[in-house]
């Protein structure tokens, strides 16, 4: 069974379409995370939710709006798409926010392409 | 501001050759220290962590690491490299007092020639 699965895993698509990345984690965490991992392999936090609500927003562009129906669900959608938002995005999900216990477990990544 | 640092881009081994990783890190708080290893197409697997305690930690596929405060690193070792390491390796680094966020390095590219 995998863990933290996203979807799609490759995505290319035209510059100003509107795109949406799915993730779901089956561990019970109560906290998930959207990554954003660029050319460079720079692993960079866009967005943290713990329990549907939102706790770490990364000054990232508001074209980039995350979506929590459960906490077992964290979707990425964006919009207007730009060649800069071409990057590898990952998933991550932990048990808890505040905790020590601060593993994080990745999904596989979506790997994004803006044309 | 919190910060990793890994100095080394690429690092290339020979198989059976020992390996560190250097990492360091500022942070003005307590840090939680983890490496992480990505295979090619693949997500990022935990390898090992630090909390507290012993400074020498144990971790998977035989890595270990050692956080030294005074020197702020948390270098990652094996003694004898397999090819089937050939990955890149992050090390992030966490704290309670800025909301458990992990912050990762640029990582390193750790190639194997047999």
């Amino acid at each position: 069974d995998t863990a933290v699965s996203q979807t799609p895993k490759y995505l290319v698509t035209q510059m100003g379409n509107d795109k949406s990345i799915k993730c779901e984690q089956n561990l019970g965490h109560d906290t998930m995370y959207w990554y954003k991992q660029d050319s460079k392999k720079f692993l960079k936090i866009m967005f943290s939710y713990n329990n549907k609500e939102l706790i770490i927003n990364e000054t990232v562009p508001n074209r980039f709006s995350p979506k929590s129906p459960d906490k077992a669900h964290l979707n990425l959608h964006i919009n207007s798409l730009e060649l800069g938002d071409s990057a590898v995005y990952f998933c991550a999900s932990r048990p808890l926010a505040g905790g020590p216990n601060g593993e994080l477990f990745f999904g596989e990544g979506s790997r994004l392409t803006v044309l | 501001a919190q910060s990793v640092t890994q100095p080394d881009i690429h690092i290339t081994v020979s198989e059976g050759a020992s390996l560190e990783l250097r990492c360091n890190y500022s942070y003005g708080a307590t840090p939680y220290l983890f490496w992480y290893v990505q295979s090619p197409g693949q997500g990022l697997q935990l390898l090992l962590k630090y909390f507290s305690g012993d400074t020498l930690v144990q971790g998977i596929k035989g890595f270990e690491a050692e956080f030294k405060r005074s020197q702020s690193s948390f270098n990652l070792r094996k003694p004898s490299v397999h090819w089937s390491d050939a990955a890149e390796y992050f090390c992030a680094v966490g704290a309670r007092e800025y909301g458990n966020k992990l912050v990762f390095g640029a990582g390193t590219i750790l190639r194997v020639k047999s």
